[in-house]
């Protein structure tokens, strides 16, 4: 058991860019959810999955938003024509059925220019 | 879930316990206390979570009043690897449930 992992662990891109950020679970966690963090702010639910399923969308994910989990297994979040609003440090969890602690991974901090 | 109140920074001395107020005065039966942390530039950290019984694990100490209205985390030994940002956060009963993450408390833990 590795930990939630997450690739990159920084981007920067100049706006208008597509960016895509990848999620790998703690294995065997049904569960994986996304959240956002703006500078000084707690992290804000983006959106969730159990297994391959996308139960819960935020309205924060607007359509420039993606989130996949085509096995059920790592998530990738796509976020197209970035804007510098989309600053912000994007952290994925894991969880598995019957737990009650969502693991964290470290973050992909994105910068738009 | 319940909205949650906490002082947005406070101070501790290291080597001395740490006593994190929360007020969630709206909770309802079948919510739960959950509290994290997050360490600058890491991901949140789970540490402890209760119903109605206060609950100890080798982390911290979670006191929740009687009426479920307020809740306190103790940190007994302060180090300074405890300084971060400390979330209360209220959550419906199912575990697999989104967390509502609100401004927290930075804690400070000084030599």
């Amino acid at each position: 058991d590795t930990g939630v992992s997450q690739n990159p662990r920084h981007k920067i891109t100049k706006r208008g860019q597509n960016v895509t950020f990848r999620c790998d679970p703690i294995s065997e966690h049904n569960r994986l959810y996304w959240y956002r963090q703006t500078l000084g702010q707690g992290p804000e639910f983006l959106t969730y999955f159990q297994n391959e399923a996308q139960l819960e969308k935020s309205r924060l994910l607007s359509d420039r938003f993606s989130a996949e989990r085509p096995k059920g297994s790592f998530s990738t979040l796509e976020i197209q024509r970035t804007e510098q609003g989309d600053s912000a440090m994007y952290l994925c969890a894991s969880i598995g059925t019957g737990d009650y602690e969502q693991y964290f991974g470290p973050g992909t901090r994105l910068t738009v220019t | 879930d319940a909205k949650t109140t906490q002082p947005p920074s406070m101070d501790c001395a290291e080597g001395r316990a740490a006593n994190l107020p929360c007020n969630h005065s709206t909770i309802s039966g079948n919510e739960y206390v959950y509290w994290y942390r997050q360490i600058h530039s890491q991901g949140p950290q789970y540490i402890i979570h209760g119903l109605k019984n206060n609950e100890t694990n080798e982390m911290a100490s979670l006191i929740i009043t009687e009426d479920r209205k307020s809740s306190t985390l103790i940190l007994p030994h302060a180090t300074l690897r405890d300084t971060a940002v400390y979330y209360c956060i209220v959550r419906g009963g199912a575990a697999g449930n989104k967390l509502t993450f609100g401004g927290g408390t930075r804690v400070l833990v000084k030599p």
